[in-house]
């Protein structure tokens, strides 16, 4: 069955600086990836679609890469702030349905 | 919020209890879900829904039963609630290839 990894490990960032979210499948090829956010007590939020003909995709400070070779993508906060602290989750299509399967999440902090 | 709300918002059962949530949507979404979130395991899909009285199993449906009378309403029940979906539960909708999710309901099973 499709698995989807992302770091389980919490990624602290000094402001300003460049966070990398990593995110793994295995057993899988997607049509698309998604990137969302989730802060504490809240639902998750849609951030960013990539497909998998897309190399890249950017929206304001954040960059999204999608390698369906290695079977990854990283999402990029460039210049980031207090502000960007939340929870980060990618998403996959599952292939012939209208159905996501979701990584657990990794909780970014970035300090000032 | 893409108009979805979620009540209660909060509830403390016991087991053994049947409990029901309620999603509500105002802009007429074809598709509707719902997910359990517990640390370590992420959103895992229980239900969803592709129309009236169109309903499916997710990965972890063992346990609840969900019904759709109506476009606007999903509802998810615990027949017979237990301390392991003591968890908290949101509901999203799908447009085009995204999916926009409620506030979510915590549930606490004593």
């Amino acid at each position: 069955s499709q698995k989807i990894e992302q770091n389980s490990e919490a990624l602290n960032i000094q402001e300003g600086k460049t966070a990398t979210l990593t995110c793994n499948y295995t057993n899988y090829s997607p049509a698309y990836l998604q990137w969302y956010r989730q802060d504490p007590g809240r639902g998750p939020v849609f951030l960013l679609l990539i497909r998998e003909n897309e190399k890249e995709k950017r929206k304001e400070r954040l960059k999204v890469t999608f390698d369906t070779t290695l079977k990854q993508s990283l999402f990029h906060i460039t210049a980031s702030q207090p502000a960007d602290s939340a929870t980060y989750l990618c998403a996959l299509d599952i292939l012939n349905t209208d159905k996501l399967i979701f990584g657990t999440g990794t909780r970014l902090q970035v300090f000032p | 919020d893409a108009g979805i709300t979620q009540s209660p918002r909060h509830k403390v059962t016991e087991t053994g209890t049947p409990v029901t949530l309620r999603c509500h949507q105002t802009e007429n979404h074809r598709y509707m879900y719902w997910y359990r979130q517990d640390p370590g395991h992420g959103l895992r899909l229980i239900h969803y829904s592709y129309g009236v009285k169109d309903t499916d199993k997710g990965e972890v449906s063992d346990g609840y039963s969900v019904s759709r009378s109506k476009t606007e309403d999903f509802l998810l029940t615990l027949e017979s609630a237990t301390s392991s979906q003591t968890s908290v539960y949101f509901c999203a909708i799908m447009e085009g290839e995204t999916q926009y999710f409620g506030p979510g309901t915590r549930l606490l099973v004593l």
